[in-house]
């Protein structure tokens, strides 16, 4: 039982490049999220899928596409890359109406330049 | 809108201190509140949660209640260890299935 994997761990990209970032869940969960986390930020949402093909724009969606694959799969994609995107990024994945405890990947830090 | 708002850190502290991080919320209704911790280089993980008022959360030593006159809930622990050194990120979640977070606050516990 991995809980929640996100492929890659790092990510250096030039401004104007594209690229996604995997994500990937084996506990059945029908909500999975993406958050951006930034110094004095916190974690802010940027999309949210509650379940197989739905997906909602979270609090930062600008600049971000997302695709829910399958149940287990939920890719973020950066069509063309920005320095404002320079960020961790964290999946999630939670079973809602049980105790709305989130489960995180363990990060992708991705550097724009 | 939802808000979270926690104290500025980092709380430097020497180990067997006593730790208290402040969180107070503003939000209609009655949310859950959530403590999630962050180890370095790995991704947040739930440390206690607390659906209603007057609940309190504890693991691993650490409690928070639940104080919706006030609208807060403080994380504390009576002595802490090297191995708690981590970011807390207290939360909240208007039974939504979305998180609102506040920035997080650094504990850096030393020998």
């Amino acid at each position: 039982n991995a809980g929640v994997t996100q492929t890659p761990k790092f990510q250096v990209l030039k401004t104007g490049q594209s690229m996604t970032l995997q994500c990937a869940q084996d506990m059945n969960h029908n909500s999975m999220y993406w958050y951006r986390q930034d110094p004095g930020m916190g974690l802010r949402l940027i999309y949210y899928s509650a379940s197989e093909g739905t997906t909602d724009k979270g609090e930062v969606p600008n600049g971000y596409n997302v695709s829910r694959l399958n149940k287990r799969e939920f890719s973020l994609r950066l069509e063309s890359a920005a320095p404002s995107q320079t960020s961790v990024y964290f999946c999630a994945s939670s079973e809602a109406h049980l105790s709305y405890e989130q489960y995180f990947g363990p990060g992708t830090r991705l550097t724009v330049t | 809108g939802d808000s979270v708002t926690q104290m500025e850190g980092p709380v430097t502290l020497s180990e067997e201190a006593c730790l208290t991080i402040n969180c107070t919320y503003t939000a209609t209704g009655y949310p859950s509140l959530f403590w999630y911790v962050q180890y370095p280089g790995e991704g947040l993980q739930l440390l206690l949660k607390a659906t209603k008022a007057d609940d309190k959360g504890s693991n691993k030593g650490f409690e928070a209640t639940y104080r919706k006159e006030t609208t807060s809930f403080h994380l504390e622990k009576g002595s802490v260890q090297v191995s708690d050194s981590a970011v807390y990120f207290c939360a909240l979640d208007q039974n939504t299935d979305k998180l609102i977070f506040g920035t997080g606050t650094r504990l850096q516990v030393f020998p």
